[in-house]
């Protein structure tokens, strides 16, 4: 078990491009959580799943902004016509109950828009 | 509209001596309390939890106490250690929400 992956680590886009990023949870955990990190602030909830269920979308969430859990397993979140305000870490994370025993977060793509 | 805050944007503590942490809220639906960790260039890491039915919960050199009647949490970590110098997250929630809510986080460093 390798914790939670994720795909790319670094990210620069053009503005206008659509971007795509993946994430692998750990095995186990049927839960997979979608965050959002800008520069000073905490993390910012997106979106959550339970198994291939997407249960929860934060306002964040804009119709640019799509994730999918296709199988239960990994997950992907697109961003469509990113814009600058787009730059940001966006963070994974998964856990086999609900967040009392902590989430397990990944490392992050950290997304440039220019 | 800042339900979690974290006052403090930095915090430097001498190797050894007690670092103190604080948080606050504001939703008063919140009953469930997460502190995490973040090195540079990694995601956060679960450091403890405390549920609003508790006043303390202590888990080796940390420490975290809650105030429910003044919406006031903090962290103690003791003694403190270089390894500790990160950045800590303050996070909330409704016991069953999925939905963290996190502070702006406390860069801590400690002095060798």
């Amino acid at each position: 078990d390798t914790g939670v992956s994720q795909d790319p680590r670094h990210k620069i886009t053009k503005r206008g491009q659509n971007v795509t990023f993946r994430c692998d949870p750990i095995s186990e955990h049927n839960r997979l959580y979608w965050y959002r990190q800008t520069l000073g602030q905490g993390p910012e909830f997106l979106t959550y799943f339970q198994n291939e269920a997407q249960l929860e979308k934060s306002r964040l969430l804009s119709d640019r902004f799509s994730a999918e859990r296709p199988k239960g397993s990994f997950s992907t979140l697109e961003i469509q016509r990113t814009e600058q305000g787009d730059s940001a870490m966006y963070l994974c994370a998964s856990s086999l109950e609900w967040a009392n025993y902590g989430y397990t977060f990944g490392s992050g793509t950290r997304l440039t828009v220019v | 509209d800042q339900q979690v805050k974290q006052n403090s944007p930095s915090l430097s503590v001498q190797e050894g001596r007690i670092s103190i942490l604080n948080c606050d809220y504001t939703n008063s639906m919140f009953d469930y309390f997460l502190w995490y960790k973040k090195y540079p260039a990694e995601g956060p890491t679960f450091l403890i939890s405390i549920s609003s039915i508790k006043d303390k919960n202590e888990d080796g050199r940390f420490t975290v106490f809650l105030n429910k009647s003044a919406k006031h949490l903090s962290l103690h970590i003791v003694p403190s250690q270089p390894g500790d110098s990160a950045v800590y997250f303050c996070a909330a929630c409704e016991i069953g929400n999925e939905k963290l809510t996190f502070g702006t986080g406390t860069r801590l460093t400690i002095i060798p």
